[in-house]
């Protein structure tokens, strides 16, 4: 699986979009990026995924860059319950018995 | 989506003691896995868990330290043998569901060895 960077914080204010930076310059081609987020003293949660073409489903969007080195997650409108680490992960779309490597992740910081 | 649950949700552990944490599934799955989320830390792969065959242990992770069972396609065990401090960690199982690669997290075993 590609390496993924991502800063380790970022802040926002509620009712705000947050949008969360992701890089992958070395995903190759058949590598899906997903994303997840662990909410404090919870399993992680699935957000969202995506190849090419961005994405958006009930919990946010996802963009990716035309050659695909980066991409961005967007929560339309933060809410305090967004509130979580997000990890970006590059992974082979070989159906559900791959394995996630999980990286550091984007501590995500909610305000009022 | 899948509807993961574990037992225990805590334990507080002396040393030397092993833990089995128990990992249940709402639906059939072929593939578990079992990760170690370390105080403070991301996640760690431990191992994965196919029904009917031995499990797969990732680089630093040995079978003896960390038995897993897998006797059916809903239910798993991941034992934390001889343990020590140093394996104080979050124990999460994760399942594959939906055919679309996403995986699901259980809501995780917090352990404290004493």
């Amino acid at each position: 699986d590609a390496k993924t960077t991502q800063p380790p914080s970022m802040d926002c204010a509620e009712g705000r979009a947050a949008n969360l930076p992701c890089n992958h310059s070395t995903i190759s081609g058949n590598e899906y990026v997903y994303w997840y987020r662990q909410i404090h003293s919870q399993g992680p949660q699935y957000i969202i995924h995506g190849l090419k073409n961005n994405e958006t489903n009930e919990m946010a969007s996802l963009i990716i860059t035309e050659d695909r080195k980066s991409s961005t997650l967007i929560l339309p409108h933060a809410t305090l319950r967004d509130t979580a680490v997000y990890y970006c992960i590059a992974r082979s779309h070989t159906g559900t018995a791959s394995k996630l490597t999980f990286g550091t992740g984007t501590r995500l910081q909610v305000t009022l | 989506s899948a509807v993961i649950s574990q037992k225990p949700s805590r334990d507080i552990c002396q040393r030397g003691t092993s833990l089995t944490i128990q990992c249940q599934v709402d639906s059939q799955v072929t593939m578990m896995f079992w990760y170690r989320q370390q105080p403070g830390q991301s996640l760690t792969l431990i191992a994965t868990a196919n029904q009917g065959s031995e499990a797969t242990y990732e680089s630093g992770f040995v079978i003896d330290k960390f038995p897993i069972s897998r006797p059916n396609l809903t239910f798993s065990t991941l034992t934390v043998s001889n343990m020590s401090p140093e394996d104080s960690s979050i124990y999460l199982c994760s399942v594959g569901a939906g055919g679309g690669g996403t995986q699901y997290f259980g809501p995780g075993t917090r352990l404290l060895v004493l």
